[in-house]
């Protein structure tokens, strides 16, 4: 099983700064990874896949990087509606894995 | 739009079964791999199974094999999850999710709770 582990637990930033988010392989996942968004009480939403290939409807200022075992998701510009918990997911091997998520906060 | 709802979660004793279904719209489901995800306490996001367009292939966490079993109904647009054997560790809220042409899950549903207590 990949073990994916995400950097740091809890990101404290103000609105209208950047946030960078690290997520981490245990082993290569080549560029078979997603990013998802989930807000309280709501479900994960698609944001990135392939690595650096933005989903339908996200905004420009979400952008990934990153492949085999080391991926980035940045965020230019932080909006309110930009604080919710991010979570990186690899779709390379079965089982599918998940990180534990970095929680982008206030 | 997509859409996709869960529905037959509820309270359970150990050891008990549930059956979960998700009835999807707005997309060709015949065409589409789907999945269950759920979101516990203990493990956070965790992928729980997978099934293809016709039913042939389907894969799970091993901490659910033997225990629960993903289905499909084309004629129905409908995803099902039986779950035997719960546990405690089983507590969480279940996603139906589809996973798009780009193989990762691309809508989700809103979710059901599931409580394994007794």
């Amino acid at each position: 099983e990949i073990l994916m582990t995400q950097s740091p637990a809890t990101l404290s930033v103000s609105p209208g700064e950047g946030a960078t988010l690290s997520c981490r392989a245990s082993q290569s996942v080549n560029s078979n990874l997603a990013w998802y968004q989930q807000k309280p009480g709501q479900a994960p939403r698609l944001l990135i896949y392939g690595a650096s290939t933005r989903a339908t409807g996200i905004p420009a200022g979400f952008s990934g990087s990153g492949s085999g075992t080391e991926f980035t998701l940045t965020i230019s510009s932080l909006q309110s509606e930009d604080f919710a918990v991010y979570y990186c997911q690899q779709y390379n091997n079965w089982p599918l894995t998940f990180g534990g998520g970095t929680k982008v906060e206030i | 739009e997509v859409q996709l709802v869960e529905s037959g979660g509820g309270l359970v004793q150990p050891g008990g079964s549930l059956r979960l279904s998700c009835a999807a719209s707005g997309f060709t489901f015949s065409s589409c791999w789907m999945g269950w995800v759920r979101q516990t306490p203990g493990k956070g996001l965790e992928w729980v199974a997978n099934i293809d367009q016709d039913g042939s292939e389907k894969y799970y966490v091993d901490s659910v094999k033997g225990r629960f079993t993903i289905s499909r109904d084309n004629a129905k647009n409908s995803l099902y999850l039986e779950m035997n054997g719960l546990r405690a560790d089983d507590t969480g809220v279940y996603y139906c999710a589809r996973r798009g042409v780009v193989t990762v899950f691309d809508h989700w549903g809103q979710g059901i709770l599931v409580t394994v207590s007794s």
